[in-house]
């Protein structure tokens, strides 16, 4: 079963402009992670954040943590063609110590 | 050092067959997960190895899927009289501990197709 939602389910904009993707879960978590994947395959951890911070920060990318919303947000500042790809968020219950995941953004980046 | 790799990378097998697919994690890592990504959607889980500790089962579809670890190591997730549905992409992931601490290792994923 996957954790919670995440939109939009696709999202085009052309280099340089920045993209923010949203996902909701549903349960206490431990922690939050982002993943990004190429052509259906394998998954790159982009980045975590505890339960106990709001805000994070890596290179272009800056993600927010609300725990009162269930909601997270990532955000790809000044993007590439390079950075198209799908984008996951991941959540880790704080019962079960399972990471579930997201149903994932398709980010297309235009040159 | 060698990230978790899977074998084999591609699968076409017959309706009814079995499947026995392979992941090699992270040397050292405690944590071990399986998942399954159909076309298009997301990861769903499938089953989780921690430590010496008895397996999280609870993402298996059916009894014909089952998984063994070995030694703590390497895991193998065997796939009975396999059906058209259960085509997608297996993947694997390792981890140092528990999911709690910190981010997970994937595989390349093996795509399983049955015709």
């Amino acid at each position: 079963s996957q954790q919670g939602e995440e939109d939009p389910q696709a999202l085009s904009i052309q280099e340089g402009e920045n993209a923010t993707m949203n996902c909701s879960y549903k349960t206490s978590i431990n922690n939050l992670q982002w993943y990004r994947q190429n052509s259906g395959r394998g998954l790159v951890h982009l980045i975590l954040i505890r339960s106990n911070e709001r805000e994070k920060h890596s290179g272009r990318l800056r993600v927010t943590l609300d725990t009162s919303k269930k909601s997270s947000s990532l955000l790809i500042t000044a993007s590439r063609a390079a950075d198209t790809a799908s984008y996951f968020c991941a959540t880790v219950d704080v019962n079960t110590d399972k990471l579930i995941f997201g149903t994932g953004t398709r980010l297309q980046v235009f040159p | 050092g060698a990230g978790v790799s899977q074998s084999p990378s591609n699968k076409v097998t017959e309706k009814g067959k079995d499947v026995e697919l392979r992941c090699d994690p992270i040397s050292g890592h405690t944590a071990l997960y399986w998942y399954r990504q159909s076309l298009g959607q997301g990861l769903e889980f499938l089953i989780y190895f921690q430590g010496n500790s008895a397996p999280d089962k609870s993402g298996l579809p059916s009894d014909r899927f089952s998984a063994e670890r070995t030694g703590g190591s390497v895991s193998t997730l065997t796939i009975q009289r396999t059906q058209q549905e259960d085509s997608a992409v297996y993947l694997c992931a390792s981890s140092p501990g528990l999911a709690g601490v910190g981010e997970q290792f994937f595989g390349p994923g093996t795509r399983l197709t049955v015709l």
